[in-house]
């Protein structure tokens, strides 16, 4: 079945990069999503990608798409505190509208 | 707009209690879903809806059942509770279409003891 994998924490100082990586299964998946929970919310969508692209920016994200490898990351640039959060991967099975969720990455920011 | 409401934020039931968890959008969302969040992971799918009347099986439906008489609630039941069941439980909606993002509720911690 469709799966979807994610490292469980990272690490960084405030201003700079964060890259949380993520592999998926569903070769199908025709939208890749970003959302980001912060502590007792529920997710909110951040950004996400078209699976016929391989890279989109929005201000201070950058995700890159890897299709043959099946690989998804998120970039942050100039990692602020308010950036501590954990950031969940996502993937549309089989093009239906229901997401398949990773674990979560944790993103520490120090300052 | 109040977006996706979720009542109760905190409950703890017993063994064997039912419970309804209610689920309430104002933006006349079609789609709407319940996931369930386990300590440390991703959220899987318990059940969704595609309108008011129409639901279907996500991933982990079982001990649950949902109904969807209007376009506005989406209420998930618990008829038997079980400490499996304690988790976090988030309801989500969206309009038509796979690049509509998920608006999501800032979920239920139901405790099962």
């Amino acid at each position: 079945g469709e799966d979807v994998e994610q490292s469980l924490f990272l690490s960084v100082r405030e201003g700079d990069s964060s890259v949380i990586n993520c592999t998926y299964t569903d070769s199908s998946s025709t939208y890749l999503y970003w959302y980001k929970q912060e502590p007792g919310a529920g997710l909110q969508l951040l950004t996400y990608i078209f699976s016929n692209m391989d890279m989109k920016q929005d201000q201070r994200l950058t995700v890159l798409l890897n299709k043959k490898d099946k690989h998804l990351s998120l970039r942050i640039a100039d990692t602020q505190t308010g950036d501590s959060a954990i950031y969940f991967c996502a993937e549309d099975a089989g093009n239906t509208g229901k997401l398949i969720f990773g674990q979560g990455t944790t993103l520490q920011v120090k300052p | 707009n109040a977006g996706v409401t979720q009542t109760p934020k905190f409950r703890i039931l017993k063994i064997g209690q039912s419970m309804t968890l209610q689920c309430t959008q104002d933006m006349n969302h079609n789609y709407m879903y319940w996931y369930r969040q386990d300590p440390g992971m991703g959220l899987k799918l318990i059940y969704y809806s595609v309108g008011a009347g129409i639901t279907d099986k996500g991933e982990v439906p079982n001990g649950y059942n949902v109904s969807r008489s209007t376009t506005e609630d989406f209420p998930l039941r618990l008829e038997l509770a079980a400490p499996s069941q304690t988790s976090v439980y988030f309801c989500a909606s969206s309009t038509q279409g796979a690049d509509q993002p998920q608006h999501f509720g800032d979920g239920t911690r139901l405790s099962i003891l």
